[in-house]
């Protein structure tokens, strides 16, 4: 089993429209959880941690269940400007950089 | 000003030659990264250093070297090119805390590097 899996899609969305993704890791001892946006030639940036409890920043809600080994990303009343890729990304077990899954393209249609 | 910077921002060389990508910071974390990203491949660790004295290796190490020169300045340096280290190239940094966890890391803009 792959580290990090990710659906690369491309995700093809109405705007208005509500998505979710998925991603599952193989690391039982991986501590932080986080996704990251990465637009067309652009650096990844942080869009949101992962906790436990679960989190909501604006139209995007995360969740992390550590039984099933997954975290999820959920964009309500997707915008023209979410497209782009979401990368899920989490740390080891070790205190070394972050691993990184390989993306979920994400397209926003009008 | 950005915080964190890469220089240059596009390079092409030939097989062979000895390749230098620079990155600096602002943002005063102790922590500092470089990856490539390849399609289909996402990004993966090449090295890392934690602080001055730090170096560690990455995922993808062989082919590489690196120099932290400072707590701002850290450098990947590719010996002899070859074809494929064509990528693109990130630097980021982060700040360990009270954790010493790695949490969330800042990127540069990225260096495409093309090797012909």
């Amino acid at each position: 089993r792959k580290e990090v899996e990710q659906d690369p899609g491309p995700f093809n969305v109405p705007e208005g429209a509500t998505v979710a993704f998925n991603c599952t890791y193989s690391n039982s001892a991986s501590q932080s959880f986080f996704w990251y946006r990465q637009d067309c030639r652009k650096e990844p940036k942080l869009l949101m941690s992962v906790y436990s409890s679960g989190n909501e920043d604006g139209r995007f809600t995360a969740q992390l269940n550590r039984a099933s080994q997954y975290i999820s990303l959920l964009i309500r009343d997707s915008k023209l400007s979410d497209s782009a890729t979401y990368l899920c990304v989490l740390t080891g077990g070790g205190a070394d950089g972050l691993t990184f899954g390989k993306g979920t393209h994400l397209i926003i249609q009008p | 000003d950005a915080d964190v910077t890469q220089t240059p921002r596009n390079r092409i060389t030939k097989t062979g030659k000895r390749i230098m990508l620079e990155c600096s910071q602002t943002k005063g974390h102790d922590r500092m990264y470089w990856y490539r990203q390849d399609p289909g491949l996402g990004l993966r660790l090449i090295y890392y250093s934690f602080d001055v004295k730090d170096i560690n290796k990455g995922e993808i190490s062989d082919g590489y070297s690196v120099s932290r020169q400072a707590q701002a300045k850290f450098s990947l340096s590719l010996e002899s090119a070859i074809p494929n280290q064509t990528a693109l190239y990130f630097c980021a940094t982060s700040d360990s805390g009270d954790s010493g966890r790695t949490d969330t890391q800042y990127f540069g803009p990225g260096t495409r590097l093309t090797v012909l």
